[in-house]
């Protein structure tokens, strides 16, 4: 009963290619979100949703895409992977205002060779 | 610019001892702060959290406080135990529409029995 669970756990793959990761949180929150975890430990926010819609996009490229079929999904879709995109990526999730804790999933480990 | 930093980027404790980690936050206007414990291979786990009306706040073994004055949060864990040992970050309320969690770079506490 994993509240928030993330798919795949591992992504070994090559530069160029297209993958995606997905997230399902059974917590019943109203927002989600997708955060990146370089090397060194940072975390940084890359997307936010609300009820399905965007409500965070912090700078990040176009080849990254967001999609929430429903407020209990979202996924991230990454066209033409990137050396620089090797990272763990987190998706998290919280009740409808931000004053509220993010509960995240384990992380997705992306290493593009 | 919005960020939140660690004075310390390690802290070796011996089992029972109270361990402080700091953290200064740049964003006098930020008013929701929450700390997380990371461990391996593991999404970030909330711990604690914090608002800005308030300058203490006590869990089971942790507490967090907030110096508004000198932007500074600290976490104290008492007794601390080896299964304590983990990377911690905090985080603020900031970014696009303040509404995205600003990450420090985290602290990772050793515990030795």
């Amino acid at each position: 009963d994993t509240a928030v669970s993330q798919t795949p756990k591992y992504l070994v793959t090559q530069m160029g290619n297209d993958k995606s990761i997905k997230c399902e949180q059974n917590l019943g929150h109203d927002t989600m979100y997708w955060y990146k975890q370089d090397s060194k430990k940072f975390l940084k926010i890359m997307f936010s949703y609300n009820n399905k819609e965007l409500i965070i996009n912090e700078t990040v490229p176009n080849r990254f895409s967001p999609k929430s079929p429903d407020k209990a999904h979202l996924n991230l879709h990454i066209n033409s992977l990137e050396l620089g995109d090797s990272a763990v990526y987190f998706c998290a999730s919280s009740q409808d205002t931000i004053s509220q804790p993010q509960h995240f999933g384990d992380g997705t480990r992306l290493s593009i060779l | 610019g919005e960020s939140v930093g660690l004075h310390l980027p390690t802290l070796s404790v011996q089992e029972g001892d109270n361990s402080i980690i700091n953290c200064a936050y740049s964003n006098s206007a930020s008013d929701y702060f929450i700390w997380y414990k990371q461990e391996s291979g593991k999404g970030p786990q909330f711990i604690i959290d914090i608002r800005s009306n308030m300058d203490k706040r006590q869990g089971q073994r942790v507490t967090v406080l907030l110096n508004k004055t000198v932007k500074h949060l600290s976490l104290q864990i008492a007794a601390t135990q080896p299964g304590d040992s983990a990377v911690y970050f905090c985080a603020e309320i900031g970014g696009q529409a303040g509404t995205a969690l600003i990450f420090g770079k985290g602290t990772t506490l050793s515990v030795s029995s």
